[in-house]
């Protein structure tokens, strides 16, 4: 299985920066990362995703460890819209399907 | 675009019972999936399909049917609904596998078994 591990949860502060962490240990060469995150009552949306170099879009930014063992989603700027879960995942070579797990709740305080 | 498209929203059924959850897309994309998501849980995948007339099993098969005669649409099944199978389910889908490309995902179908 593709696992990955994230921490339970996080609380950002609003128009603070917010880091979110996972490791991701048994990663193929070949296996994109890849970001969703889940809004209360709905369907996960995608946020971001890379395979080496560190990758950034109009939500967010994605840092990707050398060794790729480990990734970190930065947002800017925490809005209470970005109040979500966060799921970080890895697929595409070894695994052509994404195996989410728990993902990181994410609370954003005003 | 209309994207993922689910039916019905909400559904309650009694013990035995079978049903058809429907899921269609628009944008022409190969890979198609379905997901259970049960409280406090991550999503866990049940079928997936890499194109019309190829289906396969995902991490939770058991109790489920899936078919895709065409592109667009990807409806799953219960045989014989269990109340074990209350859960959110959603249907997503990508260009190609949903390990390389984004997944659109569907809004979800909250089913009730009694």
């Amino acid at each position: 299985d593709a696992k990955t591990t994230q921490p339970n949860s996080m609380e950002s502060n609003e128009e603070e920066p917010v880091h979110l962490p996972c490791n991701h240990s048994t990663i193929s060469g070949t296996d994109y990362i890849h970001w969703y995150r889940q809004l209360p009552s709905q369907g996960p949306e995608y946020v971001i995703h890379g395979l080496t170099s560190n990758v950034n879009n109009r939500m967010a930014s994605l840092a990707i460890a050398e060794d790729r063992k480990s990734s970190t989603l930065i947002l800017h700027r925490a809005t209470l819209r970005d109040a979500a879960v966060y799921y970080c995942l890895h697929g595409g070579g070894s695994q052509g399907n994404l195996i989410f797990g728990k993902g990181t709740k994410l609370s954003v305080k005003p | 675009n209309a994207g993922v498209t689910q039916t019905p929203k909400f559904q309650v059924l009694k013990t035995g019972q079978s049903m058809t959850l429907q899921c269609a897309q628009d944008m022409n994309h190969e890979y198609m999936s379905w997901y259970r998501q049960d409280p406090g849980m991550g999503l866990r995948l049940i079928h997936y399909s890499v194109g019309a007339g190829i289906t396969d099993q995902g991490e939770v098969p058991n109790g489920y049917n899936v078919s895709r005669s065409t592109t667009e649409d990807f409806p799953l099944r219960l045989l014989s609904a269990a109340p074990s199978q209350t859960s959110v389910y959603f249907c997503a889908s990508s260009y190609s596998t949903g390990g390389i490309d984004t997944q659109y995902f569907g809004p979800g179908t909250r089913l009730t078994v009694l």
